[in-house]
């Protein structure tokens, strides 16, 4: 998989939205955006994936940059529940390549 | 969304000891399910893939004789650490596909945290 370079931490406050920035300047056609996060003391939790166009649900936004080489999570509204570590990360869409590699994510901190 | 239990979720046990950590996929099939090992502050570290009716595929350094993997079926995965040890305490996190192809989803359980005293 390839990589991707995230921020060791970011803080925001509470009811403001967040841009989490996420890297991959060596994304491959194939490679599928993935975002994750995982709340302290529980697994992992999905929370969007994108290829190309910007993508909406019901927690979050995925802005990707029109040459791929970047993407932003977006929170529109952050609460409290919004802190956790969160993991962007590129994933093959090719038949067999179904592993996800951690990186060591983003912290992010709700103030308040 | 789909959802990933996993039992237990806490374990304590003596060194030396085997301990069985169950992954099931509640309301979807999984032909494949991976096992995740982290430590205290640090990320997710794959340990095996493992594929309903057949071996789990392990990764580098994962001994395989000491975390045996079954996927009997299609709901259900199990991890044994056999002769725990302290150095095995840990976080355990199953996984599970939901789909068949590239763009499916991975979902979660909720993790395994095992104590070798």
């Amino acid at each position: 998989d390839a990589k991707t370079t995230q921020p060791n931490s970011m803080e925001s406050n509470e009811e403001e939205p967040v841009h989490l920035p996420c890297n991959h300047s060596t994304i491959s056609g194939t490679d599928y955006i993935h975002w994750y996060r995982q709340l302290p003391s529980q697994g992992p939790e999905y929370v969007i994936h994108g290829l190309t166009s910007n993508v909406n649900n019901r927690m979050a936004s995925l802005a990707i940059a029109e040459d791929r080489k970047s993407s932003t999570l977006i929170l529109h509204r952050a609460t409290l529940r919004d802190a956790a570590v969160y993991y962007c990360i590129l994933r093959d869409f090719n038949f067999g390549n179904e592993k996800l590699t951690f990186g060591t994510g983003t912290r992010l901190t709700i103030i308040p | 969304g789909a959802v990933v239990s996993q039992h237990p979720s806490r374990v304590i046990c003596k060194s030396g000891t085997s301990v069985k950590i169950e992954c099931r996929s509640l309301d979807f099939q999984a032909t494949t399910m991976f096992w995740y090992r982290q430590f205290p502050k640090k990320s997710l570290m794959l340990m095996a893939t493992s594929n309903e009716g057949s071996k789990a595929t392990y990764e580098q350094g994962v001994e395989k004789d000491k975390f045996l993997i079954n996927h009997a079926s299609l709901t259900l995965s199990t991890l044994t650490v056999t002769s725990a040890h302290p150095e095995d305490s840990s976080f355990y996190i199953c996984s599970a596909r939901d789909g068949d192809g590239g763009t499916d989803t991975q979902y979660f359980g909720p993790g395994t945290r095992l104590t070798v005293l």
